[in-house]
């Protein structure tokens, strides 16, 4: 069974700096990517995903992440944070046979002025 | 587009009472819709897969009798909480997969249950 692994439980981030986030799967084969944003008491949005081709995604709101298969890791980025990506972080890993999810722990990020 | 509409978005009510939960997918058929339960500060869990016309899929763990799930059309799913104690009290959050194309997953914005 596929694990999601987020290393770090919460991040705290000046506006305007960079930010990455750390995402590590156990998969035996390659996995469907995710990355998702939820604000408190929302839903989850999907940031971008990876499912094959280029391992470097773009998604939305200016974030990217970049496949690695040789770490099995799955890092989100952002170059210039904004007060509003204040929120949780999930990243998550699927499969095409059955379409679950499995997700990680999440990482907070806090946006400090 | 792809929207997933959940229903309510909160609700309080008594120890033994029935709740139920809509998710629904607006523009979209889902033959496949998921529930998932989330703690505070926590991940979430997937609790089952719900499947059109079929019976639910439920996780190891879950109570199939407590968490009822009905899957009547291409568009709604419902989730029902029978006989809710305090402890069923969580954010519960509903995921569909549209029939054409799969993932990835488009999410609810969640229903918050506290019961009293």
């Amino acid at each position: 069974a596929q694990s999601v692994t987020q290393p770090d439980i919460h991040i705290t981030v000046s506006e305007g700096a960079s930010l990455e986030l750390r995402c590590n799967y156990s998969y035996g084969a390659t996995p469907y990517l995710f990355w998702y944003v939820q604000s408190p008491g929302q839903g989850l949005q999907l940031l971008l995903k990876y499912f094959s081709g280029d391992t470097l995604v773009q998604g939305i709101k200016g974030f990217e992440a970049e496949f690695k298969r040789s770490q099995s890791s799955f890092n989100l980025r952002k170059p210039s944070v904004h007060w509003s990506d204040a929120a949780e972080y999930f990243c998550a890993v699927g499969e095409d046979d059955d379409y679950k999810l499995s997700f990680g722990a999440g990482t907070t990020v806090t946006v400090r002025a | 587009g792809a929207v997933v509409s959940q229903h309510p978005s909160w609700v309080i009510c008594k120890s033994g009472t029935s709740v139920k939960i809509e998710c629904r997918s607006l523009d979209f058929q889902a033959t496949t819709m998921f529930w998932y339960r989330q703690f505070p500060k926590q991940s979430l869990m997937l609790m089952a897969t719900s499947n059109e016309g079929s019976k639910a899929t439920y996780e190891q763990g879950v109570e199939k009798d407590k968490f009822l799930i009905n899957h009547a059309s291409l568009t709604l799913s419902t989730l029902t909480v029978t006989s809710a104690h305090p402890e069923d009290s969580s954010f519960y959050i509903c995921s569909a997969l549209e029939d054409r194309g799969g993932q990835p997953q488009h999410f609810g914005d969640g229903t918050r249950l506290s019961i009293l």
